[in-house]
């Protein structure tokens, strides 16, 4: 099993450029997130997605866009590059929580670690 | 709304020592808990959870107990080792979210563990 699988591993890109984090799952999962880690504040909810075609914005979703056209594929758009946007990112997955429970485990992919220069 | 807050890191200990990791949260109604372990450049991996009071989630000599009467859902370890260097994050899901069963996570503390 592959699980979560992002690329590319690391990116170098000059500010105003644009680019694409790719993520896929191959374990059916409904639920996938992007998150991004920066030193001191944990991780960070970017946006989400609980089924193909449906997503929503989490925590930081400015300057970044999502879309969810299969089960598998989640990726993360940035549309024009920052230095603030310098961070590392996770893209998760977790099965859809059974009624009445709370979220399954998330399992997450190596991260893309990014640089804005 | 719901919160988790962790120790501050970073903490150091000598191989074989005993670790805690304290872990508080603040939630309406019954979460589940969960610790996630961040292994040097790798991503977060799910290291165990709970999710009713009083009990214990344990993996790889590791284990946590959610106490609900003091909100707590601290990580310990009875003999740590070198390998067991990584970052540790303590995170909560609750049902009362709906459909937005987000995860909310601490800052996660830093250990490091020398031979």
């Amino acid at each position: 099993n592959a699980g979560v699988t992002q690329t590319p591993k690391f990116q170098v890109l000059k500010t105003g450029q644009s680019m694409t984090l790719q993520c896929a799952q191959d374990m059916n999962h409904e639920y996938m997130s992007w998150y991004r880690q920066d030193p001191g504040m944990g991780l960070r909810l970017i946006h989400y997605s609980v089924g193909a075609g449906i997503t929503d914005q989490g925590e930081v979703p400015n300057g970044y866009n999502v879309s969810r056209s299969t089960t598998e594929d989640f990726p993360l758009r940035l549309l024009s590059a920052a230095p603030s946007q310098t961070s590392v990112y996770f893209c998760a997955s977790s099965q859809r929580p059974s009624f009445g429970t709370t979220n399954q485990p998330q399992h997450f992919g190596d991260g893309t670690r990014l640089s804005i220069l | 709304g719901d919160s988790v807050t962790q120790m501050e890191g970073p903490v150091t200990l000598s191989e074989e020592a005993f670790l805690t990791i304290n872990c508080t949260y603040t939630a309406t109604g019954y979460p589940s808990l969960f610790w996630y372990v961040q292994y040097p450049g790798e991503g977060l991996q799910l290291l165990l959870k709970a999710t009713k009071a009083d009990d214990k989630g344990s993996n790889k000599g590791f284990e946590a107990t959610y106490r609900k009467e003091t909100t707590s859902f601290h990580l310990e370890k009875g003999s740590v080792q070198v390998s067991d260097s990584a970052v540790y994050f303590c995170a909560l899901s609750n049902p009362n979210a709906g459909n937005n069963r987000k995860l909310i996570w601490g800052l996660g503390t830093s250990l490091a563990v020398n031979p």
